[in-house]
């Protein structure tokens, strides 16, 4: 089955610790990219990848890291979470140009920084 | 920057009745616009899209219109059913830009 797979779903850890979640696709997608969902916001994207080590900031990267070194996997990585990162993030991937194609989201990963 | 607003921020419409939701994007080379249905507790999954080359769209109850010259598209929902209820995200894209989404419209369909 295509799919975007996020891990873990739910998350509570504490300010300073680094956390990584991880995200894979079994669609030879091209395009990945990282979305945080807060209330009245929409979705803002947070880093995005064209391709294997090609990565780039989108609107909220303060914070965060990413990495591309296959192209199934763009894992999201904080490095000393802070109480503002608390959100609801979803990891998404396209077959190719960044604003052509359908995106696939993963089931999110609702993540608390206490 | 780019930005696309989306207006009704929420929507509550009698079962059976009609529902629209409405977008303006900023960026003229946009010419990708697709709206996705986020269902509560579950991801963004993409229901129907239009591209700048047709000006209508239409799946079943579902129908998009795009007007580009006025830089407007919306969303139309016929026939409304309880499992319509959802939070609906607008957005639009472009080869040489990302996608941008729209801060979503949650729709509640009364029995």
């Amino acid at each position: 089955e295509a799919q975007v797979t996020q891990n873990p779903r739910y998350l509570i850890t504490v300010t300073g610790k680094k956390l990584t979640v991880t995200c894979s696709q079994n669609m030879n997608h091209e395009y990945m990219s990282w979305y945080r969902q807060d209330p009245g916001l929409g979705l803002r994207q947070i880093y995005y990848s064209m391709n294997v080590e090609v990565t780039d900031k989108g609107d909220v990267p303060e914070g965060y890291k990413v990495s591309r070194k296959e192209k199934r996997n763009f894992p999201l990585i904080l490095e000393s979470p802070s109480p503002n990162q608390t959100s609801l993030y979803f990891c998404a991937s396209s077959l190719r140009d960044r604003g052509q194609s359908p995106l696939h989201f993963g089931n999110g990963t609702r993540l608390t920084v206490t | 920057g780019e930005n696309v607003e989306q207006h009704p921020s929420t929507l509550s419409v009698q079962e059976g009745d009609s529902a629209v939701i409405k977008c303006t994007y900023s960026d003229s080379a946009s010419n990708y616009f697709p709206w996705y249905k986020q269902e509560l507790g579950k991801r963004p999954q993409l229901i129907i899209d239009i591209r700048s080359n047709v000006g209508e769209k239409k799946d079943q109850r579902i129908a998009v219109t795009l007007n580009k010259t006025a830089k407007h598209f919306s969303l139309h929902i016929t026939e409304t059913q309880p499992e319509d209820s959802a939070v609906y995200f607008c957005a639009a894209g472009s080869s040489a830009s990302k996608i941008i989404f729209g801060s979503g419209t949650r729709l509640s369909i009364r029995p």
